[in-house]
């Protein structure tokens, strides 16, 4: 059983491009979390989602920021304009039903 | 508002030492618990989960305990090798079941050959 598989590992945007982030959960893991590691910080919850569902977005920033989990293919984390302040490492988990299982991340520089 | 603290933010350590990782919460509703290892530049590696009925897990040579009274957990590495040299994050579940986890900021430890 394959882990969790995050695409790309690294990201480069210039300030106002859009990045994709791609998150694949372990089979048979309906839920999925992304987080956010800034440098020098720890990490914060961003968005919780199932299949077809945002279930907790209260981690998100109120723009620029979405995320889905389409019923067919990959969670998608969608940062549109980035920013500076964006570059971090983004991380995705899934869970069966508690323990949660990461992904190694995608590390996005913003320049 | 959930907090979760670690105590020491960086330890270091010669082979072969016994050490104990100290994870403080603000309040004491505490649900399922995790531990986590972070290698620099890599993802984080799920080492323990203590659901809230337990009051330990053990692997290998890790022990984790949680003592919901005092609002604390402690993660017992015994004989560290270099191997274990890494970030130690500690991270509770918001609520019960499928829920975010709040993370400490964590502990970097070296274990010097």
């Amino acid at each position: 059983n394959a882990g969790v598989m995050q695409n790309p590992r690294h990201l480069v945007r210039r300030r106002g491009q859009e990045a994709r982030l791609r998150c694949s959960p372990m089979k048979g893991h309906s839920h999925v979390y992304w987080y956010r590691q800034l440098p020098e910080e720890g990490l914060k919850f961003m968005v919780y989602l199932q299949k077809e569902n945002i279930i907790d977005e209260s981690g998100m920033p109120k723009e620029r920021f979405s995320a889905e989990f389409p019923k067919e293919g990959p969670s998608i984390l969608r940062i549109q304009q980035v920013v500076r302040g964006d570059s971090a490492a983004y991380f995705c988990a899934s869970s069966p039903f508690d323990e949660q299982f990461f992904g190694p991340g995608t590390r996005l520089t913003v320049l | 508002k959930q907090e979760v603290t670690q105590i020491p933010a960086a330890l270091s350590v010669p082979e072969g030492e016994n050490l104990v990782l100290n994870c403080s919460f603000t309040d004491s509703a505490i649900y399922n618990l995790q531990w986590f290892r972070q290698d620099p530049g890599k993802g984080l590696t799920s080492l323990l989960l203590i659901q809230s009925s337990q009051r330990e897990q053990t692997s290998g040579r890790l022990n984790a305990s949680l003592d919901k009274s005092s609002g604390r957990s402690t993660l017992y590495i015994a004989a560290s090798q270099p191997g274990d040299s890494a970030t130690y994050l500690c991270a509770r579940f918001r609520n019960s079941g499928n829920t975010p986890l709040v993370f400490g900021k964590g502990t970097r430890l070296s274990v010097i050959a």
